[in-house]
């Protein structure tokens, strides 16, 4: 099947500081990919579209200049969040859909955790 | 606007007890619906959709659209069915999943 890693699967880092969260389809090439933010308890939120060799769909409400999204090659998209702050702790997720099996099934990386002191 | 309603956060049944994790979704056009599962320190991963009509690890989830429903049901829960469930939606023509605020199943022995 499927699979979609991401890196780091854990990451602190000092308030103020960017962090860059890395997400790969292994065995599948993937025009889009998607970030998701989950907090504690709470359902998985779409933050971006990310699209191969084309700028990002950001959803309403999130800053793109805050959340950099690069998605520069078939297999590889990262997920950057400049001057972070401890409101910027979460959960990250991203997945990927397979161009190739003409569905809309997501596949999902393991996450991120990304804690801001 | 694309809206996911899980009214359940949390569902405990008895091993071997019928069980129904309930959905509802809002959507003007024609959605794609999916179940994703979400076991202990594991990844998301599809369970189900309903295009496909499939029965997974016993679990089954039929459209109603009068209903504005997708309820994922099970006659005889197991003990490793202990997960939280999401419910998604899509649209036929586009790929951004909505997702619902998820049920956390337990199923006691």
């Amino acid at each position: 099947g499927a699979v979609v890693s991401q890196h780091p699967s854990w990451v602190i880092c000092k308030s103020g500081t960017s962090v860059k969260i890395e997400c790969r389809s292994l065995d599948f090439q993937a025009t889009t990919m998607f970030w998701y933010r989950q907090f504690p308890k709470q359902s998985l939120m779409l933050m971006a579209t990310s699209n191969e060799g084309s700028k990002a769909t950001y959803e309403q409400g999130v800053e793109k200049d805050k959340f950099l999204i690069n998605h520069a090659s078939l297999t590889l998209s990262t997920l950057t969040v400049t001057s972070a702050h401890p409101e910027d702790s979460s959960f990250y997720i991203c997945s990927a859909r397979d161009p190739l099996q003409g569905n809309n099934e997501q596949f999902f990386g393991p996450g991120t955790r990304l804690t801001v002191l | 606007a694309q809206r996911v309603t899980q009214p359940e956060k949390l569902l405990s049944v008895f091993k071997g007890a019928p069980v129904e994790l309930k959905c509802n979704y809002s959507y003007s056009g024609s959605p794609e619906l999916f179940w994703y599962v979400q076991y202990s320190r594991q990844r998301l991963q599809l369970l189900l959709r309903h295009i496909s009509r499939e029965s997974i690890k016993g679990f089954t989830a039929d459209l109603n659209k009068g209903e504005t429903s997708f309820h994922l049901k099970k006659p005889f829960a197991q003990e490793e069915d202990s997960a939280m469930y999401y419910c998604a939606l899509s649209s036929t023509s586009g790929s951004r999943l909505t997702f619902g605020e998820g049920t956390q199943l337990t199923v006691n022995p």
